[in-house]
């Protein structure tokens, strides 16, 4: 079974300034995805960002940036340039590759303020 | 761009009751899946949906639980008897060809058990 760890439940930065959320996870896989979704007050789940493990290369979505490092089973999430609108819950997950249904394991979540 | 639909987006039931929450996925998307979050909880896999049934389901997807795709366009998650303890956020995904490409969330019902 799979296990997502977010270690930080709430941080809190100034407008404008660059944040970082932490993920660690385990498994025995080897052929995996992961994500992080945000979920603002309204409590929808919205993907942010999405990582194939082969790829070693990291993903970036505009302001938002992954750090992934496969053999330390990490998955950080950077935001730059924060903004008010980035108030939210952050959720890291996993999901198994092969081309099945299965579910993603979700972490606790950390919980982001953005102050003005 | 195409979302996945969920009804009602508040549903209040009595204890023992039977609820149906609805979800209507993206239309050409493949593989349908169900997740509840208790509140100040993390998001929990319930199920999943393939090819007309159950592809995967977690522990707590037990006997109180069904989930039926009636007409083709529709996705609904049953639960039987319901408890206390099934007061949660459920929410609908949808997914156009597996490996997580990635999955597509609704918004969610808000499940209330008096």
């Amino acid at each position: 079974a799979q296990t997502v760890t977010q270690s930080q439940p709430e941080m809190s930065v100034q407008e404008a300034e660059t944040v970082t959320l932490s993920c660690t996870y385990d498994t025995s896989e080897n052929n995996y995805y992961l994500f992080w979704y945000k979920q603002p007050p309204s409590r929808q789940m919205i993907l942010v960002i999405r990582q194939e493990a082969y790829k070693q290369q990291n993903a970036t979505e505009n302001r938002f940036s992954v750090n992934f490092q496969k053999a330390a089973k990490s998955f950080s999430l950077k935001i730059s340039d924060s903004q008010l609108g980035d108030t939210a819950m952050y959720f890291c997950a996993f999901g198994l590759g092969g081309g099945g249904a299965d579910g993603l394991t979700f972490g606790k979540g950390t919980h982001l303020i953005i102050q003005p | 761009e195409p979302e996945v639909t969920q009804t009602p987006s508040h549903q209040v039931t009595q204890m023992g009751q039977e609820v149906i929450l609805r979800c209507v996925p993206i239309s050409n998307h493949l593989y349908f899946y169900w997740y509840r979050q208790i509140l100040g909880q993390k998001v929990e896999f319930l199920v999943s949906f393939y090819n007309n049934e159950i592809s995967e389901k977690s522990e707590i997807f037990d006997d109180q639980f069904s989930v039926e795709r009636p007409d083709g366009s529709n996705f609904t998650l049953k639960i039987r008897s319901t408890k206390l303890e099934d007061s949660a956020m459920y929410f609908c995904a949808s997914e156009s060809r597996g490996s997580h490409q990635p999955q597509h969330f609704g918004d969610g019902t808000r499940l209330s058990i008096l």
